[in-house]
């Protein structure tokens, strides 16, 4: 069964600070890696779709990368309008046509 | 060009009754997904409509039904419901391409209480 585990489940930074989180999976043929952004009470706004190993994709302070084991999402000088939990989410071959598994998420908060 | 919308926003509702939830995806969009999230949890599948046919089912029982309709909108039925129902109900359109992957866009949600 697929299964995607993040880390850590809450990170606090300063404004300015970088940092990364990750998102493991176990998955029997990945076919594609999402990461999305929640904020409170709202639904997910996507980011980033990842397709396979050593793939990496940037949009403005954040860069997504991918391995086979893994994928981190890293945020470079963030600043607090990022704060928000980013879910991390994959597509097996074994979820059939488009089913989602996420991971419970990483709470961010940027304090200035 | 309009995203995801759901209806109603919010819903209270005591245990035993149904409620119906609405959705209409993005335009163009022809696959309908509906995931239930509890506090502090991430999305879980519920299921998934395509040519207004149910194509999969995550683990869920069958008090959770849905449908599809022609123009593609879909709706989500709960029968009998339970305290632990109580979550954010969120809908995601897609495009199917011939069951390949494809990103999933999500509406604002519908948060379910129930009493």
């Amino acid at each position: 069964e697929d299964q995607v585990t993040q880390s850590p489940e809450a990170l606090r930074l300063q404004e300015g600070e970088s940092s990364s989180l990750n998102c493991s999976y176990t998955v029997s043929g990945l076919r594609g890696l999402f990461w999305y952004r929640q904020d409170p009470g709202k639904g997910p706004e996507f980011l980033f779709t990842l397709y396979s190993a050593g793939e990496e994709k940037e949009k403005e302070r954040l860069k997504a990368t991918l391995t086979k084991k893994e994928s981190f999402l890293h945020i470079t000088a963030p600043k607090p309008e990022d704060s928000a939990t980013y879910l991390c989410a994959v597509q097996g071959d074994d979820t059939g046509f488009q089913k989602l598994v996420f991971g419970t998420g990483t709470r961010l908060l940027v304090s200035p | 060009d309009a995203g995801v919308t759901q209806s109603p926003t919010h819903l209270i509702k005591t245990r035993g009754q149904q409620v119906t939830l609405r959705c209409s995806p993005k335009s163009g969009h022809d696959t309908v997904s509906w995931y239930q999230q509890a506090l502090g949890q991430g999305p879980q599948f519920i299921f998934q409509y395509y040519e207004e046919e149910e194509r999969q089912r995550g683990n869920f029982p069958d008090r959770f039904s849905g449908h599809q309709f022609p123009n593609y909108s879909s709706e989500l039925n709960v029968n009998a419901l339970l305290l632990g129902d109580s979550a954010l109900y969120l809908c995601a359109s897609s495009l199917a391409r011939g069951g390949g992957t494809d990103t999933q866009y999500f509406g604002p949600g519908t948060r379910l209480t129930v009493l």
